[in-house]
């Protein structure tokens, strides 16, 4: 169906590498975001892709495959203040006719000593 | 430094209460827009607004009305307030790409 899906959890080690996956069928597509949102705080942009592609901005970087309706966002190096929740959105077309974002559940990250 | 802020903080309501939840931006953007979160859920759009004095809605719309009196505040307003409305509620601004928005810091509301 419709929609964006995200895993719920995902565990790694501080110092190594975190891959969160986001899969996507959307009506229309016109970009899709990452955000990260800690406990009891507001989501925060990290990034946004439209093209396929790696589009690497250091510490966190995007994956995008339209034709899969796949995306990741990768994070190197990590921290333990890399443990939040991450949000895949999808730009998508609404019935009204203007664009608006969809959001995957989040995948909630801990990063492990 | 551009900031959307929210209030109230917390609210707790009762069924069939009216609540009027405020954001205010000073971002300069166009866009304004309400979402909920319900524990372990993604966020919904409720409403949205491109322009002062006009709103659009989201894909939850029912249950709820939203006023944008100016370019810096909108505002979401439950007439009714009913049990299955407690959740946290974002605010958020973007200029016209969308790509981008900038959250509040989120109303918890409580109704019981």
């Amino acid at each position: 169906g419709q929609g964006v899906e995200q895993p719920d959890n995902l565990m790694s080690v501080e110092g190594t590498f975190a891959r969160v996956n986001c899969t996507y069928s959307t009506s229309g597509f016109n970009g899709l975001s990452w955000y990260q949102q800690r406990e009891g705080h507001a989501p925060v942009f990290l990034s946004y892709v439209v093209l396929d592609g790696l589009k690497d901005s250091g510490h966190f970087s995007t994956f995008l495959s339209r034709s899969n309706g796949y995306s990741y966002l990768l994070l190197t190096e990590l921290q333990i203040k890399d443990s939040a929740s991450y949000l895949c959105a999808v730009r998508d077309l609404a019935s009204s006719g203007s664009w608006q974002l969809i959001f995957g559940s989040g995948t909630q990250l801990t990063v492990m000593p | 430094e551009a900031a959307v802020t929210q209030s109230p903080r917390s609210k707790v309501a009762v069924t069939g209460g009216k609540v009027t939840l405020s954001c205010h931006q000073t971002n300069n953007h166009d866009y304004m827009y309400w979402y909920r979160q319900d524990t372990g859920h993604g966020l919904r759009l409720i409403h949205y607004s491109y322009v002062a004095d006009s709103t659009e809605k989201g894909d939850i719309p029912d249950g709820y009305k939203a006023s944008r009196p100016s370019q810096e505040n909108f505002s979401l307003i439950l007439e009714l307030a009913s049990l299955s409305q407690t959740a946290v509620y974002f605010c958020a601004s973007s200029d016209l790409g969308g790509d981008e928005q900038y959250f509040g810091p989120g109303t918890r509301l409580t109704v019981l």
